[in-house]
């Protein structure tokens, strides 16, 4: 049973655009989430992340949104550059420390790729 | 190096040999978890150590897999007589605690 679902495998984007990747979750007791990347033959790296008692957070050309009622969660990245391609995680915790997830881990999404076309 | 080194960075084994896989954590976290990539699958959480603490081993896939922290730095995740459902990329993180997980490059495990 799938907690964290990341429904599209691929998104395409034009180069200079907005991306915006989803992400579900189905626990309710999820109150930290989190994105990362990852380049192939890499380890994933941290992007942002967002606690449940937030709906927004944003770092640079990222923004988190976190809906949760409707428990959905998503990253947008605006512009999208080239360097963006890469497959990104969505993330979540329901244990303290909730950037690791503490002895339950983080749950992760399957992941989407994104590719930024020039 | 800065960072969470692991090794090998690739291993091919035979069907029912033991693997041994090491994770070097960023010096000075104390939390370090392991985690396992299949092919076209999200990351699936092994096991978790903080310190010198005994871990909780439940979230290991068989009782073939063991893993062990010494002196609350390098960790092993061994796995025994592997299968070839254990192919994946294995990797580990490590954190201070309150910040996110860094995370290595992974040992890709390729079980014959």
């Amino acid at each position: 049973d799938q907690q964290v679902k990341q429904n599209s495998p691929s998104l395409s984007v034009q180069e200079g655009r907005i991306s915006i990747l989803n992400c579900d979750y189905t626990n309710s007791m999820f109150d930290y989430f989190l994105w990362y990347k990852k380049y192939p033959a890499e380890g994933p790296t941290f992007l942002i992340s967002i606690s449940s008692i937030k709906d927004k957070n944003e770092d640079g050309r990222f923004t988190v949104f976190l809906n949760k009622s409707a428990k959905h969660l998503s990253l947008h990245i605006v512009p999208s550059q080239p360097g963006d391609s890469a497959v990104y995680f969505c993330a979540a915790s329901a244990r303290s420390p909730g950037t690791g997830g503490g002895a339950d881990g983080l749950t992760f999404g399957k992941g989407t790729h994104l590719i930024i076309q020039p | 190096g800065a960072g969470v080194s692991q090794s090998p960075s690739n291993k091919v084994t035979e069907k029912g040999k033991d693997v041994e896989l090491r994770c070097d954590p960023i010096s000075g976290h104390t939390a370090l978890y392991w985690y396992r990539q299949s092919l076209g699958q999200g990351l699936e959480f092994l096991i978790y150590f903080q310190g010198n603490s005994a871990p909780d081993k439940s979230g290991l896939p068989s009782d073939r897999f063991s893993a062990e922290r010494t002196g609350g730095s390098v960790s092993t995740l061994t796995i025994q007589r592997t299968q070839q459902e254990d192919s994946a990329v294995y990797l580990c993180a490590s954190s201070s605690g309150l910040s996110p997980l860094h995370f290595g490059n992974g040992t890709r495990l390729t079980v014959t």
